[in-house]
């Protein structure tokens, strides 16, 4: 069974940098696409990115300029990157395996909190 | 901000048919672009409830299934039960905006 887990600071400030870290287990990170999506409180889901194994990334276009998705197929991890935080990037950020096109997101992280506040 | 639209509520009685519709654009789901489903209950992460717009990953009951029409798509659950209370978000992809979510849908059993 695929698992996956989000790490990384549950508080950030304001124009710094958002990383966090999912740690995929019960299977290789080098056979499928791997996602971010966020949800901010009590709202809906926005998809901020995939990657494939070989490090082809696709971002929102609305995010794209702040947004740098990573692998580390060494390690069965991928990552993400947020620049320049404000308070409307804060969310329940989660990790997944798939992409947005043919490849649903079948497995989900428990998904972690990250607050941008001063 | 989202291009796929659904009702933001449906509710029904235990026992009742509910449907969700997801209302997209000749950019996402009327370019021939699958429609997956997911079923967020309280407190949880998304879980994937359809796939490629009418198929269900193992362990996901019969009483949910899926349809695409031109430039929308519709969930069903037939037979409601109290544990299919939980928020449904329909997903695509877009031609510009790349991956897409509907705007949610909570159902209520009354």
């Amino acid at each position: 069974q695929v698992q996956l887990q989000e790490s990384g600071p549950g508080l950030v400030k304001p124009s710094e940098t958002l990383f966090l870290m999912c740690t995929v287990s019960g299977g290789s990170i080098s056979t499928h696409y791997w996602s971010w999506i966020r949800q901010p409180p009590g709202k809906g889901l926005e998809w901020i990115g995939y990657i494939y194994y070989s490090g082809n990334t696709n971002y929102n276009p609305s995010l794209k300029s702040r947004v740098t998705i990573s692998v580390d197929t060494s390690k069965n991890q991928f990552s993400l990157r947020l620049s320049s935080v404000t308070v409307a990037d804060t969310a329940v950020y989660y990790c997944a395996r798939g992409a947005v096109r043919s490849n649903p997101l079948d497995y989900w992280g428990q998904g972690t909190l990250v607050t941008v506040s001063s | 901000q989202s291009v796929l639209t659904q009702p933001p509520s449906v509710s029904g009685a235990p026992g009742q048919r509910v449907t969700i519709s997801c209302t997209g654009s000749s950019s996402n789901i009327g370019a021939n672009y699958d429609v997956h489903w997911y079923q967020q209950l309280p407190g949880t992460a998304p879980k994937l409830l359809i796939y490629g717009n009418n198929n269900r990953p193992s362990g996901v009951p019969d009483r949910f299934s899926g349809s695409r029409s031109d430039t929308s798509a519709s969930l069903a659950i037939t037979g409601l039960q109290a544990e299919d209370e939980a928020d449904y978000y329909c997903q695509s992809y877009d031609s510009s905006l790349k991956g897409v979510f509907g705007t949610g849908t909570k159902v209520t059993v009354l």
